[in-house]
């Protein structure tokens, strides 16, 4: 009964690869969100999308891509690879887009490795 | 400086020890401010949250807002092997638009020996 599930939980790659990861809320929330967590344990946000519109689009290079095809999926990808893109990515979910009212739920990370 | 600091330890407690974690920040807006709790390759929990300023208690867990010195502190009583895990604060204000963007610490990583 997983809430927030990502796929694949590990994903290593070389430079200059393009590589998707996928995530999945059962929670019936309207808002989901892209997260990276850097070697530093220091988690910031990427993207927000709200009933599949995008809502927080962070100074993130245009190589990563959003896109939601329904309410419950979010999926990130991201192409040309670089070795700083090396870190963990969390997918998160809240019932609202104005999260001080509902908590985030989070996945359990995609750790990436470009080698 | 980052909008929110916080001392990423590691922090290392006797088992039944009382811990104390800490964040400060720099943004007067913020409003609404959580502690989550992340265990090793998992992501991060909601362990508390609080509005404005004040303290607010669940079980051995108080969070504590002091917006006047903008600071933040989480409390543990009696501390267990099983709170061993990272803590990171989190805050967010109203922006205009509606649409709040939720700012993380670095995490202060605890652990509690038996």
């Amino acid at each position: 009964d997983t809430a927030v599930s990502q796929t694949p939980k590990y994903l290593v790659t070389q430079m200059g690869n393009d590589k998707s990861i996928k995530c999945e809320q059962n929670l019936g929330h309207d808002t989901m969100y892209w997260y990276k967590q850097d070697s530093k344990k220091f988690l910031k946000i990427m993207f927000s999308y709200n009933n599949k519109e995008l809502i927080i689009n962070e100074t993130v290079p245009n190589r990563f891509s959003p896109k939601s095809p329904d309410k419950a999926h979010l999926n990130l990808h991201i192409n040309s690879l670089e070795l700083g893109d090396s870190a963990v990515y969390f997918c998160a979910s809240s019932q609202e887009k104005l999260f001080y009212n509902s908590p985030l739920h989070f996945g359990n990370g995609t750790r990436l490795t470009v080698t | 400086q980052k909008e929110v600091e916080q001392d990423p330890g590691p922090l290392s407690v006797p088992e039944g020890a009382i811990v104390s974690l800490n964040c400060t920040y720099s943004n007067s807006a913020f409003q609404y401010f959580m502690w989550y709790r992340q265990y090793s390759r998992k992501g991060p929990e909601l362990l508390m949250y609080t509005y404005s300023s004040g303290n607010k208690e669940d079980g051995r867990f108080t969070a504590q807002v002091d917006k006047s010195s903008k600071y933040i502190s989480l409390f543990i009583r009696d501390s267990q092997p099983s709170d061993s895990a990272t803590y990171l604060c989190a805050m967010t204000a109203s922006f205009s638009g509606g649409y709040n963007k939720l700012i993380f610490g670095a995490g202060t990583r605890l652990a509690v020996h038996p």
